[in-house]
């Protein structure tokens, strides 16, 4: 079964933890992104990685940091320093210029 | 001006009807357009990709590209109540650049 998997669909944490969102993709894409989603506000990039152990910010990184040690792997931290992480968050993968989203894990931050 | 420009709707059609969805972008070097849908609390999921001008057809969706007038459209034929989601539009600038997203047209069609 191929696809692009994120978990869990629901998270919910406290005001002052870190926590690691997953998103892991078996289609041998070689681009991988994350996104936020918040109400009205359209998606915005966090973070990409289009090779193996590199990365770059998007236009909104501060707060967040990612890892790519596995092609099919490119998990994201949500840092206690991100001033507003309650959202929908959304992987994406890449393949012949066309873009892929992962079912996405909605965050609360309490 | 924002990059990526989006009705945000509500448009509301009635079933059977056409529902038009327009999208606009600032930079005339983009390359690649794209349509997403998004069903209330799901994930956006690719509908059509356009690249050069004109229209293309895939099944009730036709997108249309007009790049001298910096316009991409969706039309949905013979709209059914299922069709009934937020629609994005997504401007990519070259091969292999980020997507820039509009906000989104929530489009209702009513039965």
């Amino acid at each position: 079964d191929g696809g692009i998997t994120q978990s869990p669909k629901y998270l919910f944490r406290k005001e002052g933890q870190n926590v690691t969102l997953s998103c892991e993709q078996n289609l041998n894409h070689d681009a991988m992104y994350w996104y936020r989603q918040d109400p009205g506000q359209g998606l915005r990039l966090i973070y990409y990685s289009q090779i193996v152990n590199d990365f770059q910010k998007g236009d909104i990184a501060e707060g967040y940091s990612v890892s790519r040690e596995k092609k099919e792997s490119f998990p994201l931290t949500v840092t206690s320093a991100q001033k507003n992480p309650t959202a929908f968050y959304l992987c994406a993968s890449n393949f012949n210029d066309e873009q892929y989203f992962g079912p996405g894990t909605r965050l609360t931050v309490t | 001006q924002k990059e990526v420009e989006q009705n945000s709707g509500p448009l509301s059609v009635p079933e059977g009807a056409i529902a038009s969805l327009n999208c606009t972008y600032s930079d005339r070097v983009s390359q690649s357009f794209f349509w997403y849908r998004q069903y209330s609390g799901k994930s956006p999921e690719l509908i059509m990709s356009i690249y050069s001008n004109g229209d293309k057809e895939d099944g009730r969706f036709t997108a249309q590209l007009n790049k001298a007038s910096q316009y991409v459209s969706l039309l949905i034929r013979d709209s059914q109540p299922s069709d009934s989601a937020t629609y994005l539009c997504a401007v990519r600038l070259r091969q292999g650049g980020k997507l820039i997203f509009g906000q989104g047209t929530e489009l209702s069609v009513k039965p």
